[in-house]
């Protein structure tokens, strides 16, 4: 089968190399997909989405993978600063409905 | 424009009491969406409403109750607080309830004692 990275709960990376934070997503039906960074003390905050009918999206120095084969995303940081360091959820929804169902969550620490 | 707020940010409780927390949407905002986050559980979604009906409601016991006002304010209500109720309760709005479109509080922290 495909290989897919495992979802860590705590990931430590060097200041100014890549991340990349892995999700496994529950439900088949799911077609809009995000990725949400938590800082301490706020709520969650919009990083980056995608819609089912894409595997691939950038924005700016993030990339998400959607691999709907084995129900799998990623995010992908380029070169991590010391503002990246948060917790960092994905998120799954339907166009037919109205909440969002999180993944477990990945602490991100980013070492100078 | 202000974001979503939420009052009190911060609430101690004692077991058996029952707790209001409030959320004031983004102005146009007419959906608004509760979450409970506790380190066990994660993110979980409890109930959406959208000018003053709920919608859409997660799998918590009827303890947990909502409203929402003609203003798009809303109220969540948590009667007879158990221990397990202590967590974050987040609020998220959006114009239509579209989660693509949704923006969330800094939260209330509930600590029941």
């Amino acid at each position: 089968g495909e290989s897919v990275g495992l979802h860590l709960p705590t990931l430590s990376v060097q200041e100014g190399d890549n991340s990349i934070i892995n999700c496994a997503y529950s439900n088949s039906a799911s077609d809009y997909f995000i990725w949400y960074k938590q800082e301490s003390g706020k709520g969650p905050q919009f990083i980056i989405d995608i819609r089912s009918n894409m595997d691939k999206r950038q924005g700016q120095r993030v990339t998400v993978l959607l691999n709907k084969t084995v129900k799998h995303l990623s995010l992908q940081i380029a070169a991590t600063q010391p503002g990246d360091s948060a917790v960092y959820f994905c998120a799954e929804s339907s166009t037919s409905d109205y909440k969002l169902s999180f993944g477990a969550g990945t602490t991100v620490t980013v070492r100078a | 424009k202000a974001g979503v707020t939420q009052t009190p940010r911060y609430l101690i409780k004692t077991r058996g009491q029952q707790v209001t927390l409030s959320c004031s949407p983004i102005s146009g905002h007419r959906s608004v969406s509760w979450y409970q986050q506790t380190p066990g559980q994660g993110l979980q979604f409890l109930f959406e409403y959208f000018s003053e009906t709920q919608r859409n409601k997660g799998n918590f016991p009827g303890r947990f109750s909502g409203r929402q006002f003609s203003n798009s304010r809303s109220e969540m209500n948590v009667s007879t607080l158990e221990l397990g109720d202590s967590a974050l309760y987040l609020c998220a709005s959006s114009p239509s309830g579209r989660v693509e479109t949704q923006y969330f509080g800094p939260g209330t922290r509930l600590l029941v004692l």
